[in-house]
């Protein structure tokens, strides 16, 4: 079993639709989450850290489930320019500096 | 501020060059990362400095050497590569060992 899992992907989704991405993690000491997109040959880039209670930023809600392992990331109102690779990451229960990545999900918002 | 700024954006090098990539932050951040990344895979982490020490060397080969002169530089100088070491070239940083801001990267080809 990965460490971090995601959807495979690719998501192909019309404009203005609302996308959900899934994430789960396999170490219960992990204590911080991310969520980070990658656009073509650029590099990662932080959309949201992601905390127990959930949080929002605009288009974007982030959960976390500790219970059930589990991380989602929401996007309302999808525009052409979310496409993009989502990431889930995972802090290493263990370690301060080292991050586990999911494989990521490439979403792509068609016109 | 969250800038962590890369040089080169390119590289192309042969077998037998010699060459540097540098990576410089200036937003106090004490803990500094490399990372290796492969087309539509993760980065893959190669070393991280904390306090300016090595504190992990994910058993990198030693055709690639980090060097960190001081709190807002991080070298990785580069040295009989082989092809496969083809790659963008990410450097990170945090505050410690918590969210991890990216540079650009370096696009290297080895000939």
């Amino acid at each position: 079993r990965k460490e971090v899992e995601q959807d495979p992907g690719p998501f192909n989704v019309p404009e203005g639709a609302t996308v959900a991405f899934n994430c789960t993690y396999s170490n219960s000491a992990s204590q911080s989450f991310f969520w980070y997109r990658q656009d073509c040959r650029k590099e990662p880039k932080l959309l949201m850290s992601v905390y127990s209670s959930g949080n929002e930023d605009g288009r974007f809600t982030a959960q976390l489930n500790r219970a059930s392992q589990y991380i989602s990331l929401l996007i309302r109102d999808s525009k052409l320019s979310d496409s993009a690779t989502y990431l889930c990451v995972v802090h290493r229960g263990d370690s301060n500096y080292q991050l586990i990545w999911g494989a990521g999900t490439k979403l792509i918002i068609k016109p | 501020d969250t800038e962590v700024t890369q040089t080169p954006k390119h590289l192309v090098m042969g077998m037998t060059n010699k060459k540097s990539l540098k990576c410089e932050q200036h937003m106090g951040h004490r803990a500094m990362y490399w990372y290796k990344q492969k087309a539509k895979k993760p980065p893959e982490l190669m070393f991280v400095y904390s306090y300016e020490k090595l504190s992990i060397n994910e058993s990198v080969p030693s055709r690639f050497s980090p060097e960190c002169p001081n709190s807002s530089l991080l070298n990785l100088h580069l040295h009989a590569l082989q092809p496969e070491d083809s790659a963008l070239y990410l450097c990170a940083s945090s505050l410690l060992g918590d969210t991890q801001y990216f540079g650009p990267g370096t696009r290297l080809t080895v000939l």
